[in-house]
């Protein structure tokens, strides 16, 4: 089956400008998240869908960062606008259901610099 | 949420038998044990689960001892290619939020 996929897999801005990444997860998958890694860190979750609905988006800077998943399948996490601190890889992974057994399967992530 | 401990990074050789320990003293009852590896410019990859006693597959064991407080993910005969970032998570007991702590850096040597 295919993986998950996102795209772009780079992108460079500068700071204050807006960016938008892309995940299509794999076929069936009821729950998405997209995480954010940092350099030297474990990735991050800002953002859990389950189907089109938000279960958990505690951790995700809603002054500058948007996402949104209106179909249950495909989703878009927005930056607008960006900071120098932004600059991350965006990891979106995806599940069959939602529960902590679930296996995740990742995508192969944006990196993100922001200049 | 239960917190997960483990080393930052460890070093081994090929063909030897890597044990990563992951303490996490407040894990809940019904919370389940995952280990995943991440390559550098990939994305993390399941390798094992379990809730108690010992779990084997084709990549891995995990080991959970009676009290749960730990775990230990062991790789058998590592070679090059096992060197990457090993993460070890804790289900909360909501069972919906996934957290990675910083992980543990294999390095394997020829």
């Amino acid at each position: 089956e295919a993986g998950v996929a996102q795209s772009p897999r780079y992108k460079i801005i500068e700071k204050r400008q807006s960016v938008a990444f892309w995940c299509n997860p794999i076929s069936g998958h009821a729950t998405l998240y997209w995480y954010q890694q940092i350099l030297g860190q474990g990735p991050k979750l800002l953002i859990q869908f389950q189907n089109n609905g938000v279960v958990d988006d505690s951790q995700l800077p809603k002054d500058r960062f948007s996402a949104e998943r209106l179909k249950g399948v495909d989703s878009t996490l927005k930056i607008q606008p960006a900071k120098l601190e932004d600059s991350a890889v965006y990891l979106c992974a995806s599940s069959r259901q939602a529960m902590n057994t679930d296996t995740q399967y990742f995508g192969p992530g944006t990196r993100l610099t922001v200049l | 949420l239960a917190k997960t401990t483990q080393p930052i990074s460890m070093d081994s050789y090929e063909g030897q038998e890597v044990n990563i320990t992951c303490s996490h003293n407040n894990i809940a009852t019904n919370d389940y044990i995952t280990w995943y590896q991440q390559f550098p410019s990939q994305g993390p990859r399941f390798i094992i689960q379990g809730y108690k006693t010992k779990v084997t597959n084709e990549v891995a064991s995990l080991f959970i001892p009676a009290d749960r407080k730990s775990s230990t993910l062991s790789l058998p005969r590592v070679s090059l290619s096992d060197t990457a970032v090993y993460y070890c998570l804790v289900g909360d007991t909501g069972g919906f939020k996934t957290i990675f702590g910083a992980g543990t850096r294999l390095f394997v040597k020829a």
